[in-house]
């Protein structure tokens, strides 16, 4: 199963809005409802921020917001603020009864 | 408060075997279905096993399939990896989380990781 494709990095600047995309095929991203995202910063643990495709787990921000369109799907963060500067991972339910991440996308904020 | 302390990581030769533990409180692990998560030093997460919420179906990732036992002991509140045949390529750090939602592909709460180290 190939990893779910995210841009590298992305940068915005406090206030801004970004959007980190995350493309799969119709055999994961595209096929289920599954798709997750996940805030890590640095020698941390990962934290759930979005859970299928769009759903906001209780405590995260309601500036955090999910969609999915096709086989891409994108997590979109307004109001940019310096503590959002972290690592972005997506992750998909696939029809091999697998979970495949996205690479990662490095978010900096200016 | 849900609570997960991973152990039994370290230091272990190529085709060696270590059995990670991760210590669940806070909640009924039975209740729940359960993740195996790793990341290698400077890398991605990647997907490693996942045990239902019934305990009676598991599933691996085909990097670690035929290697790698999940398993769960519901009165010790306990998850399990044994790890066996291990290669260089399997050391990282191995995070065990609890799933949310239904189906058990994503995870809400997350320990704070056992660093496995595979080399000669």
């Amino acid at each position: 199963q190939s990893a779910l494709t995210q841009p590298a990095s992305v940068s915005g600047s406090p206030g801004q809005s970004i959007t980190i995309s995350c493309t799969g095929t119709s055999s994961d991203v595209g096929g289920y409802k599954y798709v997750s995202w996940y805030q890590q910063h640095p020698g941390k643990a990962p934290k759930l921020m979005i859970y299928d495709v769009s759903i906001r787990p209780s405590g995260v921000s309601n500036r955090f917001s999910g969609s999915k369109s096709g086989n891409t799907a994108s997590l979109t963060i307004s109001g940019l603020q310096a503590e959002d500067e972290a690592d972005y991972y997506c992750s998909s339910y696939t029809s091999s009864a697998n979970v495949v991440f996205g690479g990662g996308t490095q978010l900096t904020v200016l | 408060e849900v609570q997960l302390l991973e152990s039994g990581g370290g230091l272990v030769q190529p085709g060696g075997s270590l059995r990670l533990s991760c210590a669940a409180s806070g909640f009924t692990i039975s209740s729940y279905a359960m993740n195996w998560v790793r990341q290698a030093p400077g890398k991605g997460l990647e997907w490693v096993s996942a045990i239902s919420d019934s305990g009676g179906s598991t599933y691996y990732a085909d990097s670690v399939k035929g290697r790698f036992t999940i398993s769960r002991d519901s009165s010790k509140s306990t998850l399990s990896l044994q790890m066996n045949s291990l290669r260089d390529e399997d050391t990282a750090m191995y995070y065990c989380a609890r799933a949310v939602g239904s189906g058990w592909s994503k995870s809400d709460y997350w320990g704070q990781g056992t660093l496995v180290t595979v080399s000669s």
